[in-house]
């Protein structure tokens, strides 16, 4: 069983940087991808991108500029920055634990972000 | 294209079968993932690799993927059972993920 939870600022101003983290408990830390999926307000779902526990990345293209997510195996946790966010940018944000590189097996409970002045 | 298309509503009547389709170009390259979100809850995902239930998944959920599209069918639907459903794969090179815009299944 995995356990996930997302931690930080539920309000961040425009053109900020929007930080988060995601607190893990699970037997082997390298056994997982460890994603981020954002959902707005009444939308659907957006894939953000993910880190293993090696440091290696995959982000989805249309957020690749301005995203970077990282890891911390000592603390097994694992951090999503979105650099110059806006209005759009408000998000419940989910972190994810993926078997596999494009599946998602176990969610935390999410994390809602207001981008907003 | 990476694009997955799913209808944005289908509503039936306790008992009934329920179908929501997922099309897209990466389909019959790439695995299919559905999961069921439940209003102010987290997804879960349901089936994986296009057919395979997730644990704890009743037997009346089940998927296929023919072509392009692939199928959710919910069989002898029930009043739990109302959610939204989203499918999931990879573009074509398997490199990124795309999820569907959501389908809000509606329990008459």
């Amino acid at each position: 069983q995995v356990r996930l939870q997302e931690s930080g600022p539920g309000l961040v101003q425009p053109s900020e940087t929007l930080s988060l983290a995601c607190s893990v408990s699970v037997a082997s830390f390298s056994d997982y991808y460890w994603n981020w999926v954002r959902q707005p307000p009444g939308k659907g779902l957006e894939y953000i991108g993910f880190v293993y526990y090696n440091g290696d990345t995959n982000y989805n293209p249309s957020l690749k500029s301005r995203v970077t997510i990282s890891v911390d195996t000592s603390r097994n946790q694992f951090s999503l920055k979105l650099t110059s966010v806006t209005a759009a940018d408000t998000a419940v944000y989910y972190c994810a634990a993926s078997s596999s590189a494009t599946r998602f097996d176990y969610w935390g409970q999410g994390a809602l972000v207001n981008v907003s002045s | 294209s990476s694009d997955l298309t799913q209808p944005p509503s289908v509503s039936v009547s306790p008992g009934q079968t329920a179908r929501i389709t997922c099309s897209g170009d990466a389909l019959p390259k790439q695995y299919s993932y559905w999961y069921r979100q439940k209003a102010g809850q987290a997804p879960v995902l349901i089936i994986y690799q296009d057919t395979e239930r997730s644990s704890g998944i009743p037997e009346r959920f089940s998927a296929s993927t023919s072509g392009t599209t692939g199928t959710l069918t919910i069989s002898e639907v029930q009043p739990e059972d109302e959610a939204d459903y989203y499918c999931q794969s990879a573009d074509t090179t398997g490199t990124y993920v795309v999820f569907g815009g959501g389908t809000k299944l509606t329990v008459l």
